[in-house]
């Protein structure tokens, strides 16, 4: 496809499981990067690739979230042992940009995660 | 640390009045700056970026934004609002060692009332 494609768009668990969401760049994107939305905050930074490794990955809010990504290309990001206050749409976005911070971020649509 | 600030949540304003919202931002030096529009049921899209050079920055869809140093802002404007306007603004800021991904601030939700 043409843009940042995410799966699943919806995903339900119950407490405790573990969920693993995946993105699939923009074609050539070096850049990749995981953000998380939840309901009245702003984005909040997650991890950022260049390439397949991860020059910042200071967002991750616990050892229960990782991220990989391989062939520079498609990433998944996995939760484990899922907890309520996990809950929230996790964005995905790519960029041409040889660093973080310059180049336009493309975000897909999120996949939208809720913890029972 | 970089750190941005919208200090408002939720706006509304007529079809055809003016728009300004505000942005604040925390960072040593002259940062990247960048506001991004997330429409309903749509991913973000850029609407302007500021490196340097010129304060006044023309974006898509008609908005504008500008840079001032001494007040720390990047306030978004619009001289005429659309109904298609309504959705959620955010203000980005980058540092420009390019070695951190942009921090973002909460967001403004605009609302276009007839």
């Amino acid at each position: 496809g043409a843009g940042v494609s995410q799966s699943p768009s919806n995903k339900v668990t119950e407490k405790g499981k573990d969920v693993e969401l995946r993105c699939d760049p923009i074609s050539g994107h070096t850049a990749l990067y995981w953000y998380r939305q939840s309901l009245g905050q702003g984005l909040e930074f997650l991890i950022y690739f260049q390439g397949n490794s991860a020059p910042d990955k200071s967002g991750l809010p616990s050892d229960r979230f990782s991220a990989e990504r391989t062939g520079g290309s498609v990433s998944t990001l996995t939760i484990q042992r899922t907890q309520q206050e996990d809950s929230a749409v996790y964005l995905c976005a790519s960029s041409l940009a040889g660093t973080a911070n310059t180049g336009e971020l493309f975000f897909g649509e999120g996949s939208r995660l809720t913890v029972l | 640390a970089q750190s941005v600030t919208q200090p408002d949540i939720h706006i509304t304003v007529s079809e055809g009045a003016s728009l300004e919202l505000r942005c604040n931002y925390s960072y040593g030096a002259t940062p990247y700056l960048f506001w991004y529009v997330q429409s309903p049921g749509q991913g973000l899209q850029l609407l302007l970026k500021y490196f340097s050079g010129d304060t006044l920055v023309q974006g898509i869809k008609g908005f504008e934004a500008e840079f001032k140093r001494s007040q720390s802002s990047f306030n978004l404007r619009k001289p005429s609002v659309h109904w298609s306007d309504a959705a959620e603004y955010f203000c980005a800021v980058g540092a420009p060692t390019g070695r951190r991904a942009l921090t973002f601030g909460s967001g403004t939700r605009l609302q276009v009332q007839p």
